[in-house]
């Protein structure tokens, strides 16, 4: 089994809808991020975590929020999906001690809204 | 301006030969740096990370940094069909705890 899981791996919605974005982890990482990728722009964080009561805003946060259920789970939600949202997200996790050198990825969801 | 800044490419080598991949950075006080390397569709990952100024190698790759002028590179020798890909740099800016990540450069490596 993958050490970062992702669920759903591709998803079409429609615009409008309520959508949530789910990872999970077996690493034992305190630390968990969400990034999007679009072709040009590269990798961008949405938000990220340090533990189960931390939550911060990266650099895109508007139009989604984000869950901390546990340590080893970190959701992401599209409250109102909208087409500019469609991208590739990946989840990330590191751990304290190695900290940023540390990054695993989950396989990524494809996302479409239309 | 952006942070970290990478050639999109493509960059076209041929087999066997050095593929030398170049980024740059803008927050001068940005401690660590990271390649990642990205197949097509899949997720990226880490190849190397290098702290320190001057040259780092694991293998086919070498990392180098110069940090008096903002710049990170990755060379690949004998480079071979499978290092095909998009390589991506990443730096941990000041106090900020996670990496902004370049565009990536996509690398084809020619039979």
């Amino acid at each position: 089994d993958a050490d970062v899981t992702q669920t759903p791996r591709n998803r079409i919605t429609k615009t409008g809808k309520r959508i949530m974005l789910e990872c999970s982890q077996t690493k034992g990482h305190d630390r968990m991020y969400w990034y999007r990728q679009d072709p040009g722009l590269g990798l961008r964080l949405i938000y990220y975590s340090f533990d189960v009561k931390d939550i911060n805003k990266g650099e895109i946060s508007d139009g989604y929020s984000v869950s901390r259920q546990a340590q080893a789970k970190f959701s992401l939600s599209l409250e109102s999906a909208i087409p500019n949202q469609t991208a590739l997200y990946f989840c990330a996790t590191s751990d304290q001690t190695s900290g940023t050198s540390g990054y695993t990825f989950g396989s990524g969801t494809r996302l479409t809204v239309v | 301006q952006k942070e970290v800044e990478q050639n999109s490419g493509p960059l076209s080598v041929p087999e066997g030969a050095i593929a030398s991949l170049n980024c740059t950075y803008s927050d001068r006080g940005s401690q660590s740096f990271f390649w990642y390397r990205q197949y097509s569709g899949k997720s990226p990952e880490l190849i190397m990370f290098i702290y320190s100024n001057g040259d780092k190698e694991d293998g086919r790759f070498t990392a180098q940094l110069n940090k008096a002028s903002q710049y990170v590179s990755l060379l690949i020798r004998d480079s071979q069909p499978s290092d095909s890909a998009t390589y991506l740099c990443a730096v941990d800016q000041t106090g900020a705890n996670n990496l902004f990540f370049g565009t990536g450069t996509r690398l084809t490596v020619i039979p």
